[in-house]
Order: C-alpha cells, then structure tokens, then sequence
C-alpha cells in the first residue's frame, strides 16, 4: 500500500500569508490521482482537490494543488481565518486508499 | 446538496459486530458509489471500503475478512458492518459519497476520492 507523509506537522502563520502544505507518497501515485481535504472539529470533511490539481465545486480560487509523481504540494495564496483547520492528502489511484497523517495550520 | 448522517451504537462489546448506518438525504443513493472511512488515534484516517451503484462491494484487504457493507435502496441508506471488533477499532467512523466521471462513451466510473461526507460517528469497543 502506498504511505503518504505529510510536512510539516503543524504550520504556524497569519491571516493573510501564503501556506505550503507537502504530501509525499512512498511509490508513485497512480495518474496524480491525490486529493487534498480541509477538516475542522465537529465537522465533515471537506473536499478541496482532486487528481492532484482539480478544485472541487465551490471550492475558493485561492486554493490550489500542485505535483506529480511521488510528490504533491497545496497551496493556499492569501489564507483567510476560516482556512485554520487540519489538511489530508488522499491517493485515489491504487487500492487501497490511503491517507496522510494531516497538517494542522494554526493561527500564528 | 446531498448530506450524510451516520448513525449507531456508540458502545461495543469486544469480539461482537459493530453495526453502523448511513442515511442520505438530498439525493438518491442509487447511481452513485459509496464508503466507509474512520479515523482513530492511532492510525488516522482510513478507508473501510466502498460499495458501488451495482451492489458490489470493494474492501480494504486490511479488514476484508471481517468487514460487508451494504445497501437499502427503499430506505436511501448504507451500513457497514465489522465483526470480531476489538479495541483497535475504536474510531470515528465517516460515510462518503465517492467522486466519478464519465467516460467517453457517457458511463459513470468511480474515481476514489471523497466528496461528501457525514460528520462522524464515535464508536468505542470495550466490555
């Protein structure tokens, strides 16, 4: 099954700023099949994108998905307070289906 | 929009089934593929397994002798069952709907991320 790893584990910045979220897969990712998801406490989460680069339906422009291969990057261009939350990378291309271990962006 | 509510025991007995349901409304279940994903402590998020428009289900082959995932059409409902649990299966446990696309010549394919999901439903095995 293929790993992804997740960096960094936290991420500290300020409203405004950009955040560069890493997902780096042990073996490559079928298709650049990766999705990216926001999670808060208490909600469902949500998807942001898919096959890598694919913003999902109502999903703000300042988020965007990026790579290839074994190694995947969301980016998020001017963060807004709504956007402090826990981020999940997902491969979608090879069974079974696995997941990073998240990033928490926090208010700096 | 379709939404999702996971709904179940919150408590189990050890080596008993765990039973979870998953009611969707604001859609049809029929045409769509579906999940089962939890998340607990120790091993983050993972995913249980999917059950597709045709009725036939996929499974992690981590849990597959153990896991049957199901459908109600009539009910617009999906469960999940686990059997044999032990405490390591103590997690949140999520329903999904899968994303797909249609391929060229208009069928629908499943494509495995996930596009919506419940909020989540504790479940805690132990005596």
């Amino acid at each position: 099954e293929i790993v992804l790893t997740q960096s960094p584990g936290t991420l500290s910045l300020s409203p405004g700023e950009r955040a560069t979220l890493s997902c780096t897969a042990s073996q490559t990712v079928s298709n650049n099949y990766l999705a990216w998801y926001q999670h808060k406490p208490g909600q469902a989460p949500r998807l942001l994108i898919y096959a890598a680069s694919d913003r999902a339906t109502g999903i703000p422009a300042r988020f965007s998905g990026s790579g290839s291969g074994t190694d995947f990057t969301l980016t998020i261009s001017r963060l807004e307070p709504e956007d402090f939350a826990v981020y999940y990378c997902q491969q979608h291309g090879a069974s079974p289906y696995t997941f990073g271990q998240g990033t928490r962006l926090e208010i700096k | 929009q379709v939404q999702l509510q996971e709904s179940g025991p919150g408590l189990v007995r050890p080596s008993e089934t765990l039973s979870l349901t998953c009611t969707v409304s604001g859609g049809s279940i029929s045409g769509y593929y579906w999940s089962w994903i939890r998340q607990s402590p120790g091993k983050g998020l993972e995913w249980i397994g999917n059950i597709y428009d045709s009725g036939i289900s996929n499974y992690n082959p981590s849990m597959k002798s153990r896991v049957s995932i199901s459908r109600d059409t009539s009910k617009n409902q999906f469960s999940l069952n686990l059997s044999s649990v032990t405490a390591a299966d103590t997690a949140m446990y999520y329903c999904a709907r899968v994303g797909y696309y249609y391929d060229s010549s208009g069928y629908s394919r499943i494509w495995n991320y996930f596009h919506y999901w419940g909020q989540g439903t504790l479940v805690t095995v132990s005596s």
